[in-house]
């Protein structure tokens, strides 16, 4: 079974800090992909970065990065100089065989001016 | 359009009334899927199409739950006889192709069954 975990339901960090949210997996699959998605209180989730189980350097998105270490199936991800509207949820899902996303339970970062 | 759009936005049904709920993929996006999200809970899969064809349906809930992509393109999620338990937000979410990783989802419709 195939199954993400988010550790931290709630995240605070100040204004212009840098803050990392965790995310591990469980899978027994060799490829797979990895998503984070942002999704504010309007309800849309918005696609911030994809990690593929083969490529060997992390991704990076802007402020966004994806810290992936595949031996211990974590892909945290970082955002840097944290921003007021970066406050929402964020979701870590997995992907594979191009078929369905499993999510896990969202993590609710407050960015604090 | 220029994204996934969901209609309507917010519906509040009695118990025991049908529910269609529609999404309007990006156009070309070849896959879709529908997720239900609780009350602080991630998205949960129902279903996925690809194209017209259902390929999976493993994630539906109950046989009053009903998803159809006649001609590829917009699809309808149909749940009948709702209930209390069906109160969540409904998210479509579509994707180029098979070879495409990434999916964008829609804003969702929040359901409310009292």
């Amino acid at each position: 079974a195939q199954k993400i975990t988010q550790t931290q339901p709630g995240m605070f960090v100040q204004e212009k800090e840098a803050v990392t949210l965790d995310c591990t997996y469980d899978t027994s699959d060799q490829s797979y992909g990895l998503f984070w998605y942002k999704q504010p209180s309007s309800g849309e989730m918005i696609f911030l970065i994809y990690q593929g189980s083969y490529d060997e350097q992390n991704a990076t998105e802007g402020r966004y990065s994806l810290n992936f270490q595949k031996a211990r199936k974590s892909a945290n991800l970082v955002i840097s100089a944290s921003q007021l509207g970066d406050s929402a949820m964020y979701f870590c899902a997995m992907r594979y065989n191009f078929n369905k996303f499993y999510f896990g339970s969202g993590t609710k970062l407050n960015v604090k001016p | 359009g220029a994204g996934v759009s969901q209609s309507p936005r917010y519906k509040v049904a009695k118990r025991g009334q049908d529910v269609a709920l529609r999404c309007d993929p990006i156009s070309g996006h070849v896959s879709l899927f529908w997720y239900q999200q609780a009350l602080g809970q991630g998205p949960e899969f129902l279903t996925y199409f690809q194209n017209e064809a259902q390929l999976d349906k493993s994630g539906l809930p109950s046989d009053r739950f009903f998803a159809e992509r006649p001609e590829g393109s917009v699809s309808t999620l149909k749940i009948q006889r709702t209930q209390q338990e069906d109160s969540a937000v409904y998210l479509c979410a579509s994707s180029l192709s098979g070879g495409s990783p990434e999916a964008f989802f829609g804003q969702g419709t929040r359901l409310t069954v009292v």
